[in-house]
């Protein structure tokens, strides 16, 4: 069956513009969950949704980051005003259930570069 | 073992041998934790996961055992093949919802 699918794959922006990331997790999935990984790092928690809503976004790291999931399926990451710090691979989970002991599944990611 | 910064740790170990990759994990109240494979360029893949109320599990030619005295986490890959080559994650899940907590990292690599 088809995986958790994020595009685009890479994107590359110019400093201060505005991206959208787009992650479709595997259909069914409630739980789905946005990380940031840097070169050499683990992935980093970014938000948790349960359905539409936000459960937990205390990981992302200021408000040029923002997240939706207005059907509680596809969901968009996307940054404001993008900063060269902000190059990294974001990498989209979905899971069946919530609860933090269900397995996630993560997707490609999708590698942006700011320059 | 662990690392700071941008310097996995690594393992290169021969072909038909088994791999033994460590994790220290720093939060006493982590009660459920997994092993991720990742490949480059691809997102991290599920191997194999433990609770914190065992202190060992077992799956095809992978065992995980948890020392909770001392915090310690290792994934052993038994008859290691070239496939294998990837850099794999430890994550604790620390009873405060949903996050993962994830560690730097090390690249294990096969040589045929």
């Amino acid at each position: 069956g088809a995986g958790v699918s994020q595009t685009p794959s890479n994107k590359v922006t110019e400093k201060g513009k505005y991206v959208e990331l787009r992650c479709d997790p595997i259909s069914g999935h409630t739980a789905l969950y946005w990380y940031r990984q840097s070169l050499g790092q683990g992935p980093e928690f970014l938000i948790y949704f349960q359905g539409t809503g936000a459960a937990d976004d205390s990981g992302l790291p200021n408000d040029r980051f923002f997240a939706v999931r207005p059907e509680g399926s596809v969901s968009t990451l996307k940054i404001q005003r993008t900063e060269r710090g902000d190059s990294a691979v974001y990498l989209c989970a979905s899971s069946s259930d919530s609860g933090g002991t269900d397995t996630q599944y993560f997707g490609p990611g999708t590698r942006l570069t700011v320059l | 073992g662990e690392s700071v910064g941008l310097h996995l740790p690594t393992l290169s170990v021969q072909e038909g041998d088994n791999s033994i990759i460590n994790c220290a994990y720093s939060n006493s109240a982590s009660d459920y934790f997994i092993w991720y494979k990742q490949e480059s360029g691809k997102g991290p893949q599920f191997i194999i996961d433990i609770r914190s109320n065992m202190d060992k599990r077992q799956g095809q030619r992978v065992t995980v055992l948890l020392n909770k005295t001392v915090k310690h986490l290792s994934l052993q890959i038994a008859a290691t093949q070239p496939g294998d080559s990837a850099v794999y994650f430890c994550a604790e899940n620390r009873d405060t919802g949903n996050q993962f907590y994830f560690g730097t990292g090390t690249s294990l690599t096969v040589i045929p």
